[in-house]
């Protein structure tokens, strides 16, 4: 019973390069969200998907992009790193209906020098 | 816009005494309520949630929560701590509006440290 499954678990990238952050969930849920997390300043929302096909921006967008791959796989890309964006990545998936709790992962640590 | 505050950076118990961890909430609708935990080096585990119905919800690990809606509060609760409760405890709300899409917003975490 895997959940919600991320990879990579650490990450170091160089400023300017790009990776991207996988996804994926075996719970059949409709919604899923990439969050942020920094000292201080709890989970912030990046981007979310509602349900397969669609993508929205959360609180901080800037400088990622999200490609909802199917049910399963939502995947989040930064295309040219910056420090700024070192910090611990989740994802997480609920069902659509609005009193379902969020499922997370276990987390990507990324460090960007 | 639907926001939480969670008032106190940290919150220091002895164990064997009551504990709170408090959460605040500003939403258009009907609120979601829901607490989750972090154990260093993991993902969020939740804890419990406050949907409708009895103001006093039950959750995992003995933990409870109040919901207040003329406070809009939703305090985290559990009448006798343990050392091994000590984590980061994260509030979080949904707004109950009917039509589009209702984000999941968190607060900024509280650092419950339990002491011996």
């Amino acid at each position: 019973n895997a959940g919600v499954t991320q990879t990579p678990k650490f990450q170091v990238l160089k400023t300017g390069q790009s990776m991207t952050l996988q996804c994926a969930q075996d719970m059949n849920h409709n919604s899923m969200y990439w969050y942020r997390q920094d000292p201080g300043m709890g989970l912030r929302l990046i981007y979310y998907s509602a349900s397969e096909g669609t993508t929205d921006k959360g609180e901080v967008p800037n400088g990622y992009n999200v490609s909802r791959l199917n049910k399963r796989e939502f995947s989040l890309r930064l295309e040219s790193a910056a420090p700024s964006q070192t910090s611990v990545y989740f994802c997480a998936s609920s069902e659509a209906r609005q009193g379902r709790e969020a499922f997370f992962g276990q987390g990507t640590r990324l460090t960007v020098v | 816009a639907q926001s939480v505050a969670q008032p106190e950076d940290q919150v220091n118990v002895a164990e064997g005494n009551p504990l709170t961890v408090k959460c605040t909430y500003s939403v258009s609708g009907n609120p979601y309520l829901f607490w989750y935990v972090q154990y260093p080096n993991r993902g969020l585990q939740f804890l419990l949630k406050y949907i409708t119905g009895d103001n006093l919800v039950k959750g995992s690990y003995g933990f409870e929560a109040e919901f207040n809606k003329s406070q809009t509060s939703f305090h985290l609760k559990k009448p006798s701590a343990l050392v091994s409760d000590s984590a980061l405890y994260f509030c979080a709300v949904r707004d109950g509006v009917s039509g589009g899409y209702n984000k999941l917003i968190f607060g900024a975490g509280t650092r419950l440290a339990v002491h011996p």
